[in-house]
C-alpha cells in the first residue's frame, strides 16, 4: 500500500529540548515537503527537498532543520523547540520528472500534533 | 507574500450543491489544487486545474479562470461525509505549494 508514515503522532515536549519527527514514504518519489498547519493559517511550508540530499527552504523554515540522505526518508528536527513551534506537521511527498505530476496529487502522511511547554 | 482568499464556512443539507471559491494573489502560478480534510487528518487531493475551465471527478468539480485569478470547487449531491475542511492550494513552481486557510464545510440532515 502506498503511503507516507509519521512517527510520532503525538508528541509533548518542554522548550529546548531537541527532537525528530520522522518520515518515511514508500512510492519512491523524488519530492517530500513539511508542512504546519496552524487555526486559521492553512497548511504552510517548512522545507522541501526535490531528490536526495537537494533541500530548500519554504515559507516558514525558521527554527527548523531537515535533511535527506535517503530518497525514502525526510525528517524534520527541531533543534531547540519552542512554544510557536506547538502545531500540527504534516509530511507529503509526489513524483517529480514533470511539473503535472509534481502538482497532480501530493500524499500525506497522518500528521504529528506537536506541543512545546 | 502569497494571498489566497475562500470563505471559512459553509452550511448545507443533504443533497444540496456547495460552490467554495478560491480567489488568489501570488508570486507564481502554475496550476490550482483542491484538498480535502478530515477532522485534522491527512489532507487528500480532490482535483487540480492547470488551464482555464471545468474539471469533473464525480460528484466534485473545479473550474479555473487565470485571468481572473480565481477558481471554485463545486460539490454536488452533499452527503454527510462531504463535511470535512477544503483547502485551495496555488502551484507557484514546480516544488512550492500555497495553501488557502480552508473552508470547513458542514452538511446537515
Amino acid at each position: 500500500e502506498a503511503q507516507v508514515t509519521q512517527n510520532p503522532r503525538y508528541l509533548i515536549t518542554v522548550t529546548g529540548k531537541k527532537l525528530t519527527v520522522t518520515c518515511s514514504q514508500n512510492m519512491n518519489h523524488e519530492y517530500m515537503s513539511w508542512y504546519r498547519q496552524d487555526p486559521g493559517l492553512g497548511l504552510r511550508q517548512i522545507y522541501y527537498s526535490m531528490n536526495v540530499e537537494v533541500t530548500d527552504k519554504g515559507d516558514v523554515p525558521e527554527g527548523y532543520k531537515v535533511s535527506r540522505k535517503e530518497k525514502r526518508n525526510f525528517p524534520l528536527i527541531l533543534e531547540s523547540p519552542s512554544p510557536n513551534q506547538t502545531s500540527l506537521y504534516f509530511c507529503a511527498s509526489s513524483s517529480s520528472g514533470t511539473l503535472i505530476s509534481l502538482n497532480t496529487e501530493a500524499f500525506f502522511g497522518q500528521g504529528t500534533r506537536l506541543t512545546v511547554v | 507574500g502569497q494571498s489566497l482568499e475562500q470563505p471559512s464556512e459553509v452550511t448545507a443539507v443533504e443533497g444540496a450543491i456547495v460552490q467554495i471559491n478560491c480567489t488568489y494573489q501570488t508570486s507564481g502560478f502554475y496550476g490550482l489544487s483542491w484538498y480535502q480534510q478530515h477532522d485534522g487528518g491527512a489532507p487528500t487531493f480532490l482535483s487540480y486545474n492547470a488551464l482555464d475551465g471545468l474539471e469533473e471527478t464525480g460528484r466534485f468539480s473545479s473550474f479555473l479562470s487565470r485571468s481572473d485569478s480565481y477558481g471554485y470547487l463545486l460539490l454536488q449531491e452533499l452527503q454527510m461525509k462531504d463535511s470535512a475542511s477544503y483547502f485551495c492550494a496555488v502551484a507557484l513552481n514546480d516544488y512550492k505549494l500555497s495553501f488557502g486557510a480552508g473552508t470547513t464545510v458542514t452538511v446537515r440532515a
